[in-house]
């Protein structure tokens, strides 16, 4: 089956500790991008990537890490830095260059504060 | 900043009726437009694309678009109570550098009421 595989589902974070979302997609797209939602709002653009060891910042990039070592994955590390992250985290992906290509998006984690 | 507005809502139709939902965009380069649907607690969901002025059906969805007017509107035939979700309207950068960036707005709440 073909898709965007987020893990996990939810996520607690301690006070000043660091956490990952994982992000994986078999559908050999190119672009990959991370998202995050709050309660009623729409999605705001975290970091994106075009292609392998490369990505760039967002809207709300500050307090974020990504990495992209492979195609296929697109892990994001929510730091310390960021004194509010509970929050929806989304990961999408899209085939390429083409006004018509889409970005699909996997079924999100939620990250809460403890 | 790019922005995308869309009505809040909620919007609230009877069943069988038709909901009109709207956007509008502030990025005169924008080259495509995307309707997503997105169930309480879930993922958005491709419901319809659109890159040429004028209407666009598929089913019971229309998507309306006029670049002059920087308006892109969904139309939904026959209103059934699964219809009810937020509706985020996203709009896809130009390209250059962005590589499909997509900005959302803040989503309108359709309520479909029997």
């Amino acid at each position: 089956d073909g898709g965007i595989t987020q893990s996990p589902k939810y996520l607690f974070r301690k006070e000043g500790q660091n956490v990952t979302l994982s992000c994986e997609q078999n559908l050999n797209h190119d672009a990959m991008y991370w998202y995050r939602q709050d309660p009623g709002q729409g999605l705001r653009l975290i970091y994106y990537s075009q292609i392998v060891n490369d990505f760039q910042k967002g809207d709300i990039a500050e307090g974020y890490s990504v990495s992209r070592e492979k195609k296929e994955s697109f892990p994001l590390t929510v730091t310390s830095a960021q004194k509010n992250p509970t929050a929806f985290y989304l990961c999408a992906s899209m085939r390429g260059r083409v006004r018509s290509d889409i970005q699909y998006f996997g079924a999100g984690t939620r990250l809460s504060v403890l | 900043q790019k922005e995308v507005e869309q009505n809040s809502g909620p919007l609230s139709v009877p069943e069988g009726a038709i909901a009109s939902l709207n956007c509008t965009y502030s990025d005169r380069g924008s080259q495509s437009f995307f309707w997503y649907r997105q169930y309480s607690g879930k993922s958005p969901e491709l419901i319809m694309f659109i890159y040429s002025n004028g209407d666009k059906e598929d089913g019971r969805f229309t998507a309306q678009l006029n670049k002059a007017s920087q308006y892109v509107s969904l139309l939904i035939r026959d209103s059934q109570p699964s219809d009810s979700a937020t509706y985020l309207c996203a709009v896809k950068d130009a390209g250059g550098t962005s590589y499909g960036k997509l900005t959302f707005g803040q989503g309108t709440i359709l309520t479909v009421h029997p």
